[in-house]
C-alpha cells in the first residue's frame, strides 16, 4: 500500500532533549515536506524537500533540522525541544508530477513539557 | 510572500443544502490543492486544479479554480452529515517548487 508512515504517533518529552521524528514513504516521491498544526494558525511548512541532499526552510524553520539522506526518508530533528513547540505534526511527500497532490503521513502528536 | 483565505471559517448547514467555500490567494500560483481532514485525522487529497478554468467533481464535491481572480471554490451539493470534516485549500506559487501555503481550514458540520 503507497504510504507515508511516520512515528512515533504519540511523544511527550521534557524541554532540551533532542528529539527524532521519522518519516517515511514507499512511494519513489521526490517530493517531501514537513508541516505542524495548531489550533487558529492552520497548517505551516517547517521544512521542504526537493530530492536527496536538497532542503530548504519554510515558514517555521526555528528549532528544527532536516536531512534527506536517502529519498525515502526525511526525519525531523528537535535538537532542544521547548514548549511552544509541543503540535500536531505531519509528514508528507508527492511525486515531481503536479497533477498529484500530497500524501500526507497519519500525523505525529508532540507535548513538550 | 504567499497568502491563502478561506471564507467562512466555520459552517454550519442542513442535510441536502448547497453551500460554497471560498479560497483566495495574494499570488499568482501553479496549483491549488483542497484537503479534508477528519477530526483527529490525517488530511486527505480531494482535488488538485491547475489551470485556470479548471473544474474537478467528486460525488457532491465540486471544485473550481479562477487564476485571473485568485479564486478558488469548493462547492457542496445536498450536503450529507459524512461531509462533515475540516476543508482546507492550499497553494504553491510559481517556481516554489515544494512550498505550499494552507488556508485557514472551515469547519463544516451538517446537521441532520
Amino acid at each position: 500500500e503507497a504510504q507515508v508512515t511516520q512515528n512515533p504517533r504519540y511523544l511527550i518529552t521534557v524541554t532540551g532533549k533532542k528529539l527524532t521524528v521519522t518519516c517515511s514513504q514507499n512511494m519513489n516521491h521526490e517530493y517531501m515536506s514537513w508541516y505542524r498544526q495548531d489550533p487558529g494558525l492552520g497548517l505551516r511548512q517547517i521544512y521542504y524537500s526537493m530530492n536527496v541532499e536538497v532542503t530548504d526552510k519554510g515558514d517555521v524553520p526555528e528549532g528544527y533540522k532536516v536531512s534527506r539522506k536517502e529519498k525515502r526518508n526525511f526525519p525531523l530533528i528537535l535538537e532542544s525541544p521547548s514548549p511552544n513547540q509541543t503540535s500536531l505534526y505531519f509528514c508528507a511527500s508527492r511525486s515531481g508530477d503536479r497533477v498529484y497532490g500530497y500524501t500526507f503521513g497519519s500525523g505525529t502528536r508532540l507535548t513538550v513539557v | 510572500e504567499l497568502k491563502v483565505e478561506q471564507n467562512p471559517l466555520f459552517l454550519s448547514m442542513q442535510e441536502g443544502k448547497n453551500y460554497t467555500i471560498y479560497c483566495n490567494y495574494s499570488t499568482t500560483s501553479d496549483r491549488l490543492y483542497w484537503y479534508r481532514q477528519d477530526p483527529g485525522k490525517s488530511l486527505e487529497s480531494l482535488f488538485v486544479l491547475l489551470s485556470n478554468g479548471a473544474v474537478k467533481q467528486e460525488g457532491r464535491l465540486m471544485a473550481s479554480l479562477d487564476t485571473k481572480a485568485r479564486l478558488s471554490t469548493l462547492h457542496i451539493t445536498a450536503a450529507v452529515h459524512d461531509l462533515s470534516a475540516t476543508y482546507f485549500c492550499a497553494s504553491g506559487g510559481w517556481a516554489s517548487g515544494s512550498r505550499l501555503t494552507f488556508g485557514e481550514g472551515t469547519q463544516l458540520t451538517v446537521n441532520p
